[in-house]
């Protein structure tokens, strides 16, 4: 079963603007990454949050973290249409599990 | 040159037929692992492997087994495949020592027919 599960599963939005993902997970975790995948490629990692820190930035890419409510978002501001892809979430536990959300698929109009 | 590279990019085989996915990588990352990609969904471990002597099997390894011929191969059969098996196959490495983000192949994709 996946770990977790990421919100909306698809998004359109207009050059210039933000774009908020989320993402909901099950169990206790040690660390939260963020990937993203251009269609049928790998993954590329974005950034990765640990389980003790509550918010991230990396360039136009802002993360945060809620351990309480067991739940992430990423934000990517002033959007490009290059960031035309899917977006992951993907968890890690003590027992070394590595589990992926279904992810988000984020179009950006030009 | 990739650091993670995969072959075959494209296969078509028959359902029974025997197939192997080769991964190789040239990071010196010792930990390895092989996931599936379905449509619409996520990625699922199959196998992951932390050394040379070191085998696990993920979410999903029913059907499938690996070989770990160096540091740096790591290789997924697929003993007799079936048509449920057709998917998005990926190849990963990461150093822990360095951090916990992976690195990805290009894929395989695979479709048994």
């Amino acid at each position: 079963s996946q770990q977790g599960e990421e919100d909306p599963q698809a998004l359109s939005i207009q050059e210039g603007e933000n774009a908020t993902m989320n993402c909901s997970y099950k169990t206790s975790i040690n660390n939260l990454q963020w990937y993203r995948q251009n269609s049928g490629r790998g993954l590329v990692h974005l950034i990765l949050i640990r389980s003790n820190e509550r918010e991230k930035h990396s360039g136009r890419l802002r993360v945060t973290l809620d351990t309480s409510k067991k739940s992430s978002s990423l934000l990517i501001t002033a959007s490009r249409a290059a960031d035309t892809a899917s977006y992951f979430c993907a968890t890690d536990d003590d027992n070394n599990d590595m589990r992926f959300g279904a992810g988000t698929r984020l179009t950006v109009k030009p | 040159d990739a650091d993670v590279t995969q072959t075959p990019r494209n296969r078509i085989t028959k359902t029974g037929k025997r197939i192997m996915l080769e991964c190789s990588q040239t990071k010196g990352h010792d930990r390895m692992y092989w996931y599936r990609q379905d449509p619409g969904l996520g990625l699922r471990l199959i196998y992951y492997s932390f050394d040379v002597k070191d085998i696990n099997k993920g979410e999903i390894s029913d059907g499938y087994s690996v070989s770990r011929q160096a540091q740096a191969k790591f290789s997924l059969s697929l003993e007799s495949a079936i048509p449920n098996q057709t998917a998005l196959y990926f190849c990963a490495t990461s150093d822990p020592k360095r951090g916990y983000e992976q690195y990805f192949g290009p894929g395989t994709r695979l479709t048994v027919t």
